[in-house]
């Protein structure tokens, strides 16, 4: 079974801080991670995943296959960052989520 | 990118009735995903759907409780069946996006059970 967490429910930082929002997986095969971001009122979308390993509105992940995590980072948050952040892996067919990180940016 | 509408966007209804939820994209998709979001949850798959075949369930989701259409590559609906309070969430349709892996979703259907 795949399984994904993510241990934080609310991460609150100030503005220009660094963000740090964690994820671990747990797969048996060679797993394929992504982050969706979903803003105020909007559906939900893709923000990045490993395998481009781009930079996405600032936001980075790599994929640390001996720790199974995927953290998203971004050096210095903007109020616009302010979102629910789902971790998300695909196999077996299926995408799997974990349960969101609720980020505030306080001004 | 594949443009998906879902109707109804919301609905409130009563203990014991049945709502069809419908899922339209704007291309022609083989896989098609519902899923169940709950108040403060994450989003829970409940089946996949396949043209031409019967839809694929996930632990803990039956056929006679959320039955599934996919009468043709951009078309599905989801049903909930003789409703309870319990079923109150937010029902998703989603899209693969062709070779990418990544998901396309509606804006979601959101259910209130009295």
């Amino acid at each position: 079974a795949q399984r994904v967490t993510q241990p934080e429910k609310l991460l609150s930082v100030f503005k220009g801080a660094p963000v740090e929002l964690k994820c671990n997986y747990s797969y048996s095969g060679s797993p394929e991670l992504f982050w969706y971001v979903q803003y105020s009122r909007q559906r939900l979308q893709l923000l990045l995943r490993h395998i481009s390993r781009e930079s996405i509105k600032g936001f980075t992940a790599d994929l640390n296959k001996g720790e199974t995590s995927f953290h998203l980072k971004k050096p210095f948050a903007q109020e616009e960052d302010s979102a629910m952040y789902y971790c998300a892996l695909w196999g077996y067919q299926k995408v799997t989520f974990g349960t969101g990180t609720k980020l505030q940016v306080i001004p | 990118s594949a443009v998906i509408s879902q109707k109804p966007s919301r609905d409130i209804c009563q203990r014991g009735t049945s709502l069809t939820i419908q899922c339209q994209v704007d291309s022609q998709v083989t896989m098609m995903f519902w899923y169940r979001q709950q108040p403060g949850q994450s989003l829970t798959l409940i089946a996949t759907a396949n043209q031409g075949s019967e839809a694929t369930y996930e632990s803990g989701f039956v056929i006679d409780k959320f039955p599934i259409s996919r009468p043709n590559l951009t078309f599905s609906t989801l049903t909930v069946s003789n409703m309870s309070p319990e079923d109150s969430s937010i029902y998703l349709c989603s899209v693969e996006g062709f070779l990418t892996g990544e998901l396309f979703f509606g804006e979601g259907s959101r259910l209130t059970v009295l």
